[in-house]
């Protein structure tokens, strides 16, 4: 399979702990996007990375969030003392850049995570 | 104003009707734009793209541009049950730094 593929699926934690999901691309695609989706709303936009560089990061997150792209290859997302609602579904997501035309973008199946 | 609005739902059509599923954005440097559905419990998938204003078929599915308007729309012809779903709007900048914004998505239901 070369699609996107994400680990954990599932992830339950307490409050204040640390998660960690990881991200494995397209491995042809050499950007990134990281979001995050609650029930009845569209994604919403975490960071995205070309090859290992962080091009972006929403100011809607907070300084718990951090992400990485060491080698342009696969992605790790972390949350830092996690809170309640932090609960959502982490969806990663890669594309090409060029050329536009082939620039849309393929979802893995997700990182459900629950707060306690 | 939010950066891509989608018309509110839930949208429900009878079996083989059309379905139209409207979008409109507010960047006006919006250069890409894509359609995806998300069924309950899986994760987006890419059903089409469209980067020049007029009309893109594939197969039962149209997409719609009209950039002076910054609307795009998704036509679906002969629905069926199985196009029951959530439909999500997206569009992108064609920069160097871009990110791509996704609307809230609209649920169809298609009754047979």
């Amino acid at each position: 399979d070369t699609g996107v593929s994400q680990d954990p699926r599932h992830k339950i934690t307490k409050r204040g702990q640390n998660v960690t999901f990881r991200c494995d691309p397209i491995s042809e695609h050499n950007r990134l996007y990281w979001y995050r989706q609650t029930l009845g709303q569209g994604p919403e936009f975490l960071t995205y990375f070309q090859n290992e560089a962080q091009l972006e990061k929403s100011r809607l997150l907070s300084d718990r969030f951090s992400a990485e792209r060491p080698k342009g290859s696969f992605s790790t997302l972390e949350i830092q003392r996690t809170e309640q609602g932090d609960s959502a579904m982490y969806l990663c997501a890669s594309s090409l850049v060029f050329p536009a035309t082939q620039s849309g973008q393929y979802f893995g199946p997700g990182t459900r995570l629950t707060v306690t | 104003q939010k950066e891509v609005e989608q018309n509110s739902g839930p949208l429900s059509v009878p079996e083989g009707a059309i379905a139209s599923l409207n979008c409109t954005y507010s960047d006006r440097g919006s250069q890409s734009f894509f359609w995806y559905r998300q069924y309950s419990g899986k994760s987006p998938e890419l059903i089409m793209s469209i980067y020049s204003n007029g009309d893109k078929e594939d197969g039962r599915f149209t997409a719609q541009l009209n950039k002076a308007s910054q609307y795009v729309s998704l036509l679906i012809r002969d629905s069926q049950p199985s196009d029951s779903a959530t439909y999500l709007c997206a569009v992108k900048r064609e920069t160097s730094y871009d990110k791509v914004i996704f609307g809230p998505g609209t649920s169809l239901s298609v009754i047979p």
